[in-house]
């Protein structure tokens, strides 16, 4: 139940396409769905997060998508650049009395081509 | 540069041995979280302090212990170290102690166990 299931393990996307990972989850405890980017050598970084009272947010190219009766989160990149190639990881964590630990899917290794 | 920083970057050592990994958080935040990140077992948390006691433990090992110090500084003693134990530990920092808040994660210490 504290899992979060994260597909695919790779993608290959060419410059300008879009780049979708996918993640879902069990734990309806889980209200707090942040998706972070890690360069190789670096720590992983906060892109985007939502919760579920919303459906959908945007940040520039990065959209997550949010179907909170499925219980699927989604991350989608717009025009991928070659910059994007990266280890993109989707977590979850409950807000509230549980302290603010992250769970997280297995991570997807993006390369975009030129 | 998230402003968490973590020393050393690379930690060589042998089976048995014991080290300490450092952490200073981003100024500012009174949480520090532990993970380990390897590639069979993904990012897994370890332990969260918040202003100097322990909130929140994940699978950490008997072996592992950690603590926070006044100055919010956290430290990450492994013990007895195994083959296993290579991977990479990092430290994250947050404002408040709960979920929901964004994470700042250090660019981590490489640890590896001959």
């Amino acid at each position: 139940q504290q899992q979060v299931k994260q597909s695919p393990q790779s993608l290959i996307v060419q410059k300008g396409g879009i780049s979708i990972i996918n993640c879902a989850y069990e734990n309806t405890a889980f209200d707090y769905f942040p998706w972070y980017q890690q360069f190789p050598g670096k720590g992983p970084a906060l892109l985007i997060a939502i919760r579920p009272d919303v459906s959908e947010k945007k940040e520039g190219r990065f959209t997550i998508s949010f179907n909170k009766s499925a219980k699927q989160f989604s991350l989608h990149i717009m025009d991928s650049q070659p910059g994007d190639s990266a280890t993109y990881f989707c977590a979850a964590s409950p807000v509230y009395n549980q302290g603010g630990k992250l769970i997280f899917g297995q991570g997807t290794e993006l390369s975009v081509k030129p | 540069d998230s402003g968490v920083t973590q020393t050393p970057k690379h930690l060589i050592t042998a089976t048995g041995q014991r080290v300490t990994l450092r952490c200073s958080p981003r100024s500012g935040d009174l949480s520090v979280y532990w993970y380990q990140q390897s590639l069979d077992q993904g990012l897994q948390f370890l332990i969260q302090y918040y202003n100097g006691e322990e909130r929140a433990k994940g699978n950490i090992l008997e072996r592992f212990s950690a603590q926070q110090f006044p100055d919010l500084h956290s430290e990450l003693n492994l013990s007895s170290l195994e083959l296993g134990d290579s991977a990479l530990y990092f430290c994250a920092s947050s404002v408040n102690w709960d979920g929901g808040n964004e994470a700042f994660f250090g660019q981590g210490t490489r640890l590896t166990v001959v």
